[in-house]
Formats: C-alpha cells, sequence, structure tokens
C-alpha cells in the first residue's frame, strides 16, 4: 500500500511569511496526526483529526497555526505568519481506528521548514 | 507529568555488541501500546517494534526486542549485534487507546554505533 504523502519536502521562507504543508494519509485511515519536531527533541502533537473532526489541537498555536482536513481524507496545516522558531521538521502520520499494532500507524517522511 | 521518560541522551555501543536503550511511561489507561522508532539523519520516522499493554511475551522483531516490565511501566529497546547502520535517534511512544488514540513520544536517545 501507499505511505503517508507529504509535500513540500523541504521550505525556506522569510519570518512573517506564510507557509502550508499537506499530506494524504493511507487510504482508509481515519486518524491524522501533525507534528512538529524541532532539532534534538522529540515530535510534538499539533494536532488529531478523526475523520475530519479534531480530536485534540490542545499545543497548536492557534494564533498562527491553522489545520484542516475537510473531507476527511488530505489534510493542510498552515503558519501564518511564520517565526523564526517555527523552524522545524513537520511531520503527518496517519493510523485506523484500530490501530492494527505498531503497523497500523504510519510518519510521511515530513516536511522540513526553514525560517530565515 | 511526563507521558514517555527517556533519561539516555546520548548513548554508545561497540559494533557486534547489544545495547539497551530505556524507557518508561505514563498511563492510567489499561489499554495501550508502546512503540520504538528509529529516525536517522535524513529525518523519517521508522517503526521498529510494537508491544500491546495486553501481551504477554516480549516482542521481538529480528535484532530488536522490547523488555517489557509492565509493573514497573517500562519498555525497553534491546538491540542485539549493533551494527554502524543502527545509529541514529531512537524514539519510544506509547498510544493510549481509550483516551483517544493519543500518541505522545519522548525526548529521543541518540546511539552511535563505534567501529
Amino acid at each position: 500500500e501507499a505511505g503517508v504523502a507529504q509535500s513540500p519536502r523541504y521550505k525556506i521562507i522569510e519570518k512573517r511569511q506564510s507557509v502550508a504543508f499537506w499530506c494524504n494519509p493511507i487510504s482508509g485511515h481515519a486518524t491524522l496526526y501533525w507534528y512538529q519536531q524541532i532539532l534534538g527533541q522529540g515530535p510534538k502533537l499539533l494536532i488529531q483529526f478523526q475523520n475530519n473532526g479534531v480530536v485534540d489541537d490542545s499545543q497548536l498555536p492557534k494564533d498562527r497555526f491553522s489545520a484542516e482536513r475537510l473531507k476527511g481524507v488530505d489534510s493542510t496545516l498552515k503558519i501564518q505568519p511564520a517565526k523564526l522558531e517555527d523552524s522545524a521538521v513537520y511531520l503527518c502520520a496517519s493510523s485506523s481506528l484500530r490501530g492494527a499494532g505498531g503497523h497500523g500507524y504510519t510518519f510521511g517522511s515530513g516536511t522540513r521548514l526553514t525560517v530565515v | 507529568a511526563q507521558k514517555i521518560t527517556q533519561t539516555q541522551p546520548g548513548m554508545f555501543v561497540q559494533e557486534k555488541e547489544a545495547v539497551t536503550l530505556d524507557c518508561t511511561y505514563d498511563t492510567s489507561d489499561q489499554s495501550y501500546g508502546l512503540f520504538w522508532y528509529k529516525q536517522p539523519s535524513s529525518g523519517e520516522m521508522i517503526f521498529l517494534i510494537y508491544q500491546g499493554s495486553y501481551d504477554e511475551q516480549n516482542a521481538t522483531e529480528g535484532r530488536y526486542s522490547l523488555n517489557f516490565q509492565k509493573a514497573r511501566k517500562s519498555a525497553n529497546l534491546v538491540i542485539s549485534a549493533s551494527q554502524l547502520g543502527d545509529s541514529a535517534m531512537y524514539f519510544c511512544a506509547m498510544r493510549e487507546v481509550l483516551a483517544g488514540n493519543q500518541f505522545y513520544f519522548g525526548t529521543g536517545t541518540s546511539l552511535t554505533v563505534i567501529p
């Protein structure tokens, strides 16, 4: 089966600019996650969707970050305006509701964002 | 409180030796899953091994095994016969099934395999 697709792979923007990341989960996976991973740290959950509803967005900086999953399939994460501290890898992951053990939870390759 | 704690920021191991990476977790859920991921410098997150909270036997996947001690809430990863390609960051993670599939990561351990 196809994996979790993310684009772009890399992005460099100036501070105060806007940027958007796209994620297409594995077909049939109801749950989609966006993580922020700052260099040298573990991934931090930004937002979790179940189908097209938000399950958890408690750590999403809502003054500048937004995410949507309109049809319960692919998702977009936006940052507007970007700050230097937003430089990180943004990882998308998806899982089926049951999870199917470890293999039911899959990460994309991530988008490496550099804010200058 | 931290959901996942990894106390070893960096570890070194001689090639062909075994190494244990520590992980402790905190949950009040009865149903949860524990994961280990490898993240090489390329940045991709590679699934290694999974242990369900109801699994009675320790999980094994090739050279990887998970030393699951439920009462102590620990889920240590053992890598046997280390190879140079094992040098990477390793993350322990937990999924709380009943809490809406929340998924938490530790801070990671950087493993360096020495030839």
